[in-house]
């Protein structure tokens, strides 16, 4: 899951509705879970966290959703609104905390 | 407030020459990393620290060393640039030793490679 860039995966939703941004990561040993932003120029910034021991975790807007079964995880944003436009990576880690970075989604909010 | 800073955020360099980008972090974290950014393969992984005079490979590490001689700073080298090291670098740290915890992470340092 490391291609990001051209091809990024684009979702497209309108102010007011809600986002829901998947996935799929790969080492089933990964035992703790983070979604970042990134801004365009900016550094990534943490969004929320998950452990393994979890199937869901809210925050203020966002929620997370976490299917060890099938190796899933999920970034629910509430009430979408223009300031969410960026793009969004899942990052996997265990014993050591080397994040591995999924794909990136690309978020556009429609106003 | 603490934070995680990183300079210069822009270099234009020469094919060959010694590059060093600077990260220094103010939240007295013992993990640092270092990852660069391009089109097409997202942040990898470039070396890593668990804390002073600790450093690590990581999973793109050729071409690149760094040093950690004090807890706030993980100083990036590129001993002779390259054209391909033409990317977006990111420093990042975390508290939890060794243990898997939230990277905070530096607004990034572009360089260019001529």
């Amino acid at each position: 899951g490391e291609n990001v860039g051209l091809h990024l995966p684009t979702l497209s939703v309108q102010e007011g509705d809600n986002s829901i941004i998947n996935c799929a990561y790969s080492n089933s040993a990964s035992d703790y879970f983070i979604w970042y932003k990134q801004e365009s120029g900016k550094g990534p910034q943490f969004i929320i966290d998950i452990r393994s021991n979890m199937d869901k975790r809210q925050g203020q807007r966002v929620t997370v959703l976490l299917n060890k079964t099938v190796k899933h995880l999920s970034l629910q944003i509430a009430a979408t609104q223009p300031g969410d436009s960026a793009v969004y990576f899942c990052a996997e880690t265990g014993y050591g905390n080397k994040l591995v970075f999924g794909a990136g989604t690309i978020l556009r909010v429609k106003s | 407030d603490a934070e995680i800073t990183q300079s210069p955020r822009h270099k234009i360099t020469e094919t060959g020459r010694q590059v060093t980008l600077a990260c220094h972090q103010t939240w007295n974290h013992n993990n640092m990393f270092w990852y660069r950014q391009d089109l097409g393969h997202g942040l990898r992984l470039i070396h890593y620290s668990y804390g002073v005079q600790d450093t690590n490979k990581g999973e793109v590490s050729d071409g690149y060393s760094v040093s950690r001689s004090n807890t706030e700073d993980l100083p990036l080298t590129l001993e002779s640039a390259a054209s391909s090291q033409t990317s977006v670098y990111f420093c990042a740290s975390s508290a939890r030793d060794r243990g898997p915890d939230t990277q905070y992470f530096g607004p990034g340092t572009r360089l260019t490679v001529l």
